[in-house]
């Protein structure tokens, strides 16, 4: 059974970066079977998805991010990671990583238990 | 940007009511790419639904997915007290994803 385990900082200065790692157990992040994803989640807004990587190693990111969104994998440790840039107040989130497969309509169906980031001075 | 609208923004429903939740989209969704999710306070989402009516491994059946192209409806037929959360509707389109903006069922 896929796994997936959220680490970061917690706390990120205005206009740093922030960098969240996500640490896949259970299966093989070089696999065609999954791809991946970040998606978070504002104090008292709804879910944002940040952007999604495949096997492939092609990312797509959310437009409203612009170029502020880097994501990568390290298949040596089994770990994907977001990196982002010029961050604000409005990037404080609960910030999830997940996985899912094509079989089932490109949705969601592993989910990391979530990290708070809290971007502050 | 496919942007998706949920309705009602809260529903307040009791044990035992069956619960309409809604999810509109600005433009045609295919449906093998609609999604509903469930997210408890301090829980990760949780799948429901793909495929617009394709119940998710574990899901019990009186929760229920439908529509097609730019209306989508989840149906729970009987509510259970674990069934009090906030539900959201996802779509994915040319390699992008939206969510709704979701729907809190409370009692």
């Amino acid at each position: 059974q896929l796994q997936l385990q959220e680490s970061g900082p917690g706390l990120v200065k205005p206009s740093e970066t922030l960098s969240l790692t996500c640490t896949v157990s259970g299966g093989s992040i070089s696999s065609s079977t999954y791809f991946w994803g970040w998606i978070r989640l504002p104090p008292g807004k709804g879910l944002e998805w940040i952007g999604s990587i495949f096997y492939s190693g092609t990312t797509y990111n959310n437009p409203s991010l612009k170029s502020r969104v880097t994501m990568s994998v390290d298949t040596s440790k089994n770990q994907f990671s977001l990196k982002l840039s010029s961050v604000t107040a409005a990037d404080t989130a609960m910030y999830y990583c997940a996985s899912g497969s094509g079989f089932r309509g490109w949705a969601f169906d592993i989910w990391g238990q979530g990290t708070m980031a809290t971007v502050s001075s | 940007e496919i942007v998706l609208t949920q309705s009602p923004g809260t529903l307040s429903l009791s044990p035992g009511e069956r619960a309409t939740l809604s999810c509109r989209a600005s433009q045609s969704v295919s449906s093998s790419f609609l999604t509903w999710y469930q997210q408890k306070p301090g829980q990760a989402p949780r799948l429901l639904i793909y495929g617009a009516s394709s119940r998710a491994t574990g899901i019990p059946d009186r929760f229920s997915g439908s529509g097609s192209g730019t209306d989508f409806t989840l149906t729970i037929s009987r509510l259970e007290p674990e069934d009090f959360a906030v539900y959201y509707c996802q779509q994915f389109g040319s390699s992008l994803y939206t969510f709704g903006q979701g729907t809190k069922l409370e009692i």
